[in-house]
């Protein structure tokens, strides 16, 4: 069963925000979402991650509703190295340590000049 | 710090021979991950440890697959026999974890080509 739903492409003009969802719907209490995305022929990349409050870093925003279901990544002005497949991470942290990321098929992100 | 280290970067090999791909984790990390990448499945995790000790390897296809870490600075993944349904790339990532969760640092992947 898919724990995220992300659409499977969009476009987005050069120096405007775009704006990736993600539907989790089925998310646990303590489960964070996670954003990594892949630029063509490069090894995945970390975004940003959070819980339930909006997260700021120099690279994206993301913004988590309220009843957790769903979540938007936001970066506010897309370049042409944007372009990648964006994915949204579902994953529990029990304080017990770390495990592995189980990727979805992701967003392809195209940034139009 | 140089980042997540592979090596080789491209393979070509024959169906039957044995393949060794090798990843050098960032300096502290306690956590390295091997994943897969095909057009079909996508990206997979095989294998993955926690200082040096295999904590989950579920995700490795088959007993051909054999994944070491020998110590905290070398991990190696071997395919032997390979065949060329193995065709794949294969990334190595690795973590540090903390209270507020981990971000993974990947490598630049090994392409791998099983004629």
């Amino acid at each position: 069963d898919a724990k995220t739903t992300q659409p499977t492409s969009m476009d987005c003009a050069e120096g405007r925000a775009a704006n990736l969802p993600c539907n989790h719907s089925t998310i646990s209490g303590n489960e964070y979402v996670y954003w990594y995305r892949q630029i063509h022929s490069q090894g995945p990349q970390y975004i940003i991650h959070g819980l339930k409050n909006n997260e700021t870093n120099e690279m994206a925003s993301l913004i988590i509703t309220e009843d957790r279901k769903s979540s938007t990544l936001i970066l506010p002005h897309a370049t042409l190295r944007d372009t990648a497949v964006y994915y949204c991470i579902v994953r529990p942290h029990s304080g017990g340590g770390a495990d592995g990321l189980t990727f979805g098929k992701g967003t392809h992100l195209i940034i139009q000049p | 710090d140089a980042g997540v280290i592979q090596s080789p970067r491209h393979e070509v090999t024959e169906m039957g021979q044995e393949v060794t791909l090798r990843c050098k984790p960032i300096s502290g990390h306690d956590y390295l991950f091997w994943y897969r990448q095909t057009m079909m499945r996508g990206l997979e995790l095989l294998i993955y440890f926690n200082n040096n000790v295999p904590i989950d390897d579920s995700g490795m296809p088959e007993d051909r697959f054999s994944a070491k870490m020998p110590n905290a600075s070398f991990s190696t993944l071997k395919i032997q026999p390979s065949e060329p349904r193995d065709s794949a790339v294969y990334f190595c990532a690795s973590s540090l974890w903390g209270a507020l969760g981990d971000e993974q640092f990947f490598g630049p992947g090994t392409r791998l080509t099983v004629l």
